[in-house]
């Protein structure tokens, strides 16, 4: 059973720039939610789709924004990048809706120059 | 953006000691959860609690839900090596889908 796996493991992006990330969520489970994490702080709530819509946001401005498909993998963008981007970003995955656990993948470290 | 108060902070112990860490929060909340997190590596699920004065265990590691419901508590007992790593906690309120982390313990064990 697959767990939740994240793409790619490393990227390294000027300032300016956009990017974008994915994520498949673990067998079974239908929502998704992205986190980002600064060196030695705890992750931050970006935002979470289910159904394919933004369900809820976290505080992030909307350089910010993501995408699910069908089959409930997701995408997390970034448009003008600044250097404090600079983080891992983490993709979280949950299926029954009454447990509320989240299980993470291995997350993208995102490096802005 | 908002976090958890975790404390300690960091801390050093000895092989075989039992660990004690806690996190609150100022707000009310339905679900805790406790993750681990290696360096470069995303965090790990280790127990979920969903009660207030609810007392779960997983293996070594136990973990209460506060029964003021702003607090949560993890204990390891006779801790080894393998247990080095970040520990997060991670709180939802009702109504809202965005869990809120802890800003982490840091556990380092000296064989």
């Amino acid at each position: 059973d697959a767990g939740v796996t994240q793409s790619p493991t490393h990227l390294i992006k000027t300032r300016g720039q956009q990017v974008t990330l994915r994520c498949s969520p673990k067998s079974g489970h239908d929502t998704v939610s992205w986190y980002q994490q600064a060196l030695g702080q705890g992750p931050q709530f970006i935002f979470q789709y289910y159904e394919e819509e933004e369900r809820q946001r976290g505080n992030f401005p909307d350089r910010f924004s993501g995408h699910q498909f069908p089959n409930y993998s997701s995408e997390l963008n970034v448009n003008a990048l600044l250097l404090g981007d600079s983080a891992l970003y983490l993709c979280a995955s949950s299926g029954d809706s009454r447990l509320r656990k989240q299980y993470f993948g291995p997350g993208t470290r995102l490096t802005v120059t | 953006g908002q976090q958890l108060n975790q404390s300690p902070q960091s801390m050093f112990i000895q092989e075989g000691e039992d660990v004690s860490m806690n996190c609150t929060s100022s707000s009310i909340f339905n679900t805790w959860l406790w993750y681990k997190q290696d360096p470069g590596e995303g965090p790990v699920l280790l127990i979920a609690l969903y009660k207030a004065g609810e007392l779960t265990s997983n293996g070594r590691l136990t973990a209460q839900f506060g029964i003021t419901r702003k607090d949560s508590f993890l204990n390891i007992s006779a801790s080894i090596p393998s247990d080095v790593g970040i520990y997060f906690c991670a709180g939802l309120a009702s109504g809202t889908y965005k869990y809120i982390f802890g800003t982490g313990t840091r556990l380092k064990v000296l064989a």
